[in-house]
């Protein structure tokens, strides 16, 4: 059965400060891969996608970078928070296809202070 | 570009009553469409999507049909239960870019005894 981990659960940052997110996916070989933000109360933006290894698309830009160095593994990151940063962010999952469905993980709680 | 409208934010129902939730979207092909459900403190999960052949999805006593001519997709359960709680999400997914999934503002259904 296919696992999708995210880490850490929740981050508490200084405005500034760098900040890294990261989530593996287990028993499933190259899998499409998506980074999702929820703004407290909001709709689900994504935020970047990935096909394959080392190739990753930005959707919206918010001064965040993505990067997908393993099959299972992708990164979120960013030299400086802001703090419109603050929000949940989700990991997903999907085989590809436009009709497939989604699996997203238990996310990140981001808060900038 | 693509985009989903969903009218309700807030829908609150006493238990038993039928629930409607609205979806109507814009694209420049023919799409495809899902409703994803999330509950307090859960990840998103797939709760519905479109059949190419017209069928209507139906899932834990929901169901959406969708109108190529209204460019809708309402999502419908004619007895509400109070597990039915959660914030639900119209998407879309046009065909051919599955790698791109755009997200409504979503719908909080409260469900009160």
């Amino acid at each position: 059965a296919q696992t999708i981990h995210q880490w850490p659960v929740a981050e508490i940052k200084a405005v500034g400060s760098p900040l890294s997110l990261g989530c593996t996916i287990k028993g499933k070989s190259s899998p499409n891969l998506y980074w999702y933000w929820q703004a407290t109360g909001g709709t689900l933006q994504q935020l970047f996608y990935s096909i394959t290894v080392g190739q990753v698309e930005s959707v919206v830009q918010l001064n965040l970078s993505a990067s997908r160095p393993k099959d299972d593994q992708f990164i979120l990151s960013t030299e400086k928070l802001l703090l419109s940063h603050s929000g949940f962010y989700l990991c997903a999952w999907s085989l590809g296809g436009e009709n497939e469905r989604l699996f997203f993980g238990h996310g990140t709680k981001l808060s900038v202070l | 570009g693509d985009s989903v409208t969903q009218t309700e934010g807030l829908v609150t129902l006493t238990e038993g009553l039928p629930v409607m939730l609205n979806c109507t979207y814009q694209s420049t092909y023919s799409p495809f469409l899902f409703w994803y459900v999330q509950h307090l403190n859960e990840a998103p999960k797939l709760l519905l999507k479109s059949f190419t052949d017209n069928k209507r999805p139906e899932h834990q006593g929901f169901h959406a049909t969708l109108h190529k001519s209204s460019s809708s997709f309402h999502l419908q359960k004619s007895s509400a239960q109070l597990s039915d709680s959660a914030l639900y999400y119209c998407a879309l997914s046009e065909q051919g870019t599955g790698s791109k999934l755009s997200f409504g503002k979503g719908a909080k259904l409260t469900v009160s005894p």
